[in-house]
């Protein structure tokens, strides 16, 4: 079965800095992807990034980046530069290639302090 | 991205009564949905899931008869709670997503929460 982890409930940081959103999952499957979805205040659901596992180079998306380490089996998102519309809670999710089902991690409530 | 509206964003209602809480996907043909529940500062818990003609799929533990789901058409599917009681009370978000989009992404719609008195 698959699982999703991060092991940070909540994270605070001021604005302009960088921080750094921990996950990491587990599958028998080679082939899938992961995201890291935005829910803000509003708790609409906002696709940050995505990553195929088969590419090697790690996604990034402006500010968004991501430290995919598929033997370890971690996804982290690196926020650069972070600004006060970055403050939300932040899922790790995963889906194997071919499936319908995203499975979620806990969420990482991030709030960046002015 | 490609858009999802749910209808209605907010609904009250008493106890006993049912709710029925609408899914479009607005710019393309949705042959899956999903429906989640989320609690207050919890994940995602994956409901059901839905493709276009056929029945839904429930996770275990959710009652089918509870939570009616009806994807009768490519662009629309509707989460019917019957019989609502207070701890039914929740926010509910639905996905679409579609054979023809790449990694078969999910696209959400922005949730209702639901109150039942």
């Amino acid at each position: 079965a698959q699982t999703v982890t991060q092991s940070q409930p909540e994270m605070s940081v001021q604005e302009a800095e960088t921080v750094t959103l921990s996950c990491t999952y587990d599958t028998s499957e080679s082939n899938y992807y992961l995201f890291w979805y935005k829910q803000p205040p509003s708790r609409q659901m906002i696709l940050v990034i995505r990553q195929e596992a088969y590419k090697q180079q790690n996604a990034t998306e402006n500010r968004f980046s991501v430290n995919f380490q598929k033997a370890a089996k971690s996804f982290s998102l690196k926020i650069s530069d972070s600004q006060l519309g970055d403050t939300a809670m932040y899922f790790c999710a995963s889906l194997i290639q071919g499936a319908q089902k995203l499975v979620f991690g806990q969420g990482t409530r991030l709030t960046i302090n002015p | 991205g490609a858009v999802v509206s749910q209808h209605p964003s907010r609904v009250i209602c008493k106890s006993g009564t049912s709710v029925k809480i609408e899914c479009r996907s607005l710019d393309f043909q949705a042959t899956t949905m999903f429906w989640y529940r989320q609690f207050p500062k919890k994940s995602l818990m994956l409901m059901a899931t839905s493709n276009e003609g056929s029945k839904a799929t429930y996770e275990q533990g959710v009652e089918k008869d509870k939570f009616l789901i009806n994807h009768a058409s490519l662009t629309l599917s509707t989460l019917t709670v019957t019989s609502a009681h207070p701890e039914d009370s929740s926010f509910y978000i639905c996905s679409a997503s579609s054979t023809a989009l790449a990694y078969n992404e999910q696209f959400f719609g922005p949730g209702t929460r639901l109150t039942v008195l």
